[in-house]
Parts: structure tokens; sequence; C-alpha cells
């Protein structure tokens, strides 16, 4: 079954420092899709970061970087340099080709960044 | 290119009354899909839209409905509102080609809609 862990409710960084979010994913699926969102206190969920299942690097967008290890099925962010507007709740989400059209998304990690 | 658009951004409505929201994606987008999200059950998928067509739906009573249309646009219905209703609701939308793993369900979101239920 599909399934997206978060085990962390939140989480502190000192500024300009890296922090890794952790992620882990259930799927029997070999076809699937991994995202990280960020929701500031707006509400509006801003997309960080993709990762395809057969991608063989990982994926990488300026200080976003996403550390696929598909044997363990985890999929963490990691953000380096954290900035204050950093500060905001982070959700990992997926998407496999037995939940079809639907993404699933866990129940995300608050991240706090002290200046 | 601009963004996922929703409309209204803010809504105060009172039990049993029904609600319209409106969602309009990203140009070339072809699939949207509508999620509810609240702070007790996270976020939860409404359901999916591609070429008019409902592609997939979350665990929600028959009280919620969507639609879309020819151009893309979608809509989500809310009838006989209950206070458990109240959520903020968001639209997104992807290319969707129909592969997983390629990067093309990549899904943009709007700002979302609050909804509010006295």
């Amino acid at each position: 079954a599909q399934k997206i862990t978060q085990t962390q409710p939140g989480m502190f960084v000192q500024e300009k420092e890296a922090v890794t979010l952790d992620c882990t994913y259930d799927t029997s699926d070999q076809s699937y899709g991994l995202f990280w969102y960020k929701q500031p206190s707006s509400g509006e969920m801003i997309f960080l970061i993709y990762q395809g299942s057969y991608d063989e690097q990982n994926a990488t967008e300026g200080r976003y970087s996403l550390n696929f290890q598909k044997a363990r099925k985890s999929a963490n962010l990691v953000i380096s340099a954290s900035q204050l507007g950093d500060s905001a709740m982070y959700f990992c989400a997926m998407r496999d080709d037995t939940g079809g059209f639907k993404t699933i998304f866990g129940a995300g990690t608050r991240l706090f960044v002290k200046a | 290119k601009a963004g996922v658009t929703q409309t209204p951004r803010y809504l105060i409505k009172t039990r049993g009354q029904q609600v319209t929201l409106s969602c309009s994606p990203i140009s070339g987008h072809r699939s949207v899909s509508w999620y509810q999200q609240t702070p007790g059950q996270g976020l939860q998928f409404l359901f999916e839209y591609f070429s008019e067509t409902q592609r997939n739906k979350g665990n929600f009573p028959g009280r919620f409905s969507g639609r879309q249309f020819s151009n893309s646009r979608s809509e989500m219905n809310v009838s006989t509102l209950e206070l458990g209703d109240s959520a903020l609701y968001l639209c997104a939308s992807s290319l969707s080609t129909g592969q997983i793993g390629v990067g093309t369900d990549t899904q943009y979101f709007g700002p979302g809609t609050r909804l509010t239920v006295l």
C-alpha cells in the first residue's frame, strides 16, 4: 500500500547550517515519483524538488537536494545554508502507478530556522 | 507563465449552505487535483480530473463533487456544509502525461481557498 512517513514533527536549525528532513515511503511499484513541497504560513504549497524512481542521480535544485536511497525507500530532503525564510512546513509526497492519479502526502515536518 | 489561481481566497458560510470553489490551472496543464487540508487530518486527496473526466476520487462523502471544463478550469462543490468542512482547499495542476516517474506528474499548487463554516 502507498504510504509516506515523516517522523520529525518539528525541527530546529541554526541559520546558515544544513538540515536534513526525513522521509520514508512504501510502494510495491517500480515506477513512482517523489516530491517535496514547502508550505509557509501563508498556506500556499510550493514545489521544491522531484525524484523519479528511475533517476540514478540524486536530484538537486539550488540549496535543495534529495538524498534518494531506493533500497531503503527513503527520500530525505537536505537544505544547505538555511535561511530565516526557510521556516515553514515541509511535506514529502509520492505518486505511483497503483495509486493512479493520486498523490499522497506525509504528515509534514515543521522547520524553525534560528537567527 | 501564470501559476494556478483559485477563487475565492476566503469564504465564510453557515451550516447547511453550499459552496463552489474555482481553480484555473497553469496554461497547458490538463490535470487538476483537489485536496482538503485540516490540522487534524493533514492533506487529503479529494479528486482528480483530466480532460473533463474524473480519474480518481478520495474517500469523501457525496456532498463533495467536482467538474472540469473544456478549458481545463475546474470547480468543486460542497453541498449541505458541516462544521467539519472548515479547511484549506488546495487545487493543483500538472501536465500528467500518464507516465509515472518521469516528472510530468509534478503538481503545482494554487494559493488555496480558506473555507470557514459557522
